[in-house]
């Protein structure tokens, strides 16, 4: 059975913490994903990464950097948290292209 | 790149009437169209899929309509219950090139009982 798993589920913080969310999966997709989601807006492209130490942005990048040494984690930084990062964060693998993506649970995330 | 829009953003129903979403999308390279279902709470899963060599899928209360020429393509749900309250994403992708899946902004459905 596939597993997506993130790091926590609710997070607390505050503004110019630097701030880690991680993603696990134990399905050695190549492809791994970070969207946030903010109602009205549905799902927004963050970074996105398709192999080991490669990295993409997506379509809002700014504000966020990504890590992935190693194939089954993909971590999301928030360098400097801000209030308008206040957000739903979900991880996805993909298995190839033209697949189904599969969702990590989401963290939300709260900079006060 | 991709650009996917998806109608209405908010539908409530009674329970027992059919709900359509409607999603429209604009590179015509596009060929894989999943439907997720979020309920509160919880994260995506997907629902039903079609791909752009059939132009209907079927699994039990839902279907899924896709047209190529026009670049839509919709989620009909029949029989509504109070369980498949919940929001809805499609979704467009490819099978090369810029490969990344692009979402709708997603319908939230309610079913009242």
């Amino acid at each position: 059975d596939v597993k997506v798993t993130q790091s926590s589920r609710y997070l607390v913080k505050r503004t110019g913490e630097k701030v880690f969310l991680e993603c696990v999966q134990d399905m050695d997709h190549e492809n791994m994903f970070w969207y946030r989601q903010d109602p009205g807006l549905g799902l927004r492209l963050i970074y996105f990464s398709y192999d080991v130490k490669m990295k993409e942005k997506g379509d809002i990048p700014e504000g966020y950097s990504v890590s992935r040494e190693k194939k089954e984690r993909f971590s999301l930084i928030l360098e400097s948290a801000s209030t308008n990062q206040t957000s739903m964060y979900l991880c996805t693998t993909l298995p190839g292209v033209g697949e189904t993506q599969y969702f990590g649970p989401g963290t939300r995330l709260l900079v006060l | 790149g991709e650009n996917v829009e998806q109608h209405p953003s908010t539908l409530s129903v009674q329970e027992g009437d059919s709900a359509v979403i409607k999603c429209t999308y604009s590179d015509s390279a596009s060929n894989y169209f999943p439907w997720y279902k979020q309920e509160l709470g919880k994260r995506p899963q997907l629902i039903i899929d079609i791909r752009s060599n059939v132009g209907e899928k079927k699994d039990q209360r839902i279907a899924v309509t896709l047209n190529k020429t026009a670049k839509h393509f919709s989620l009909h749900i029949t029989e509504t219950q109070p369980e498949d309250s919940a929001v809805y994403f499609c979704a467009a992708s490819t099978s090369g090139g810029s490969y990344i899946p692009t979402f709708g902004r997603g319908t939230s459905l309610i079913v009242h009982p």
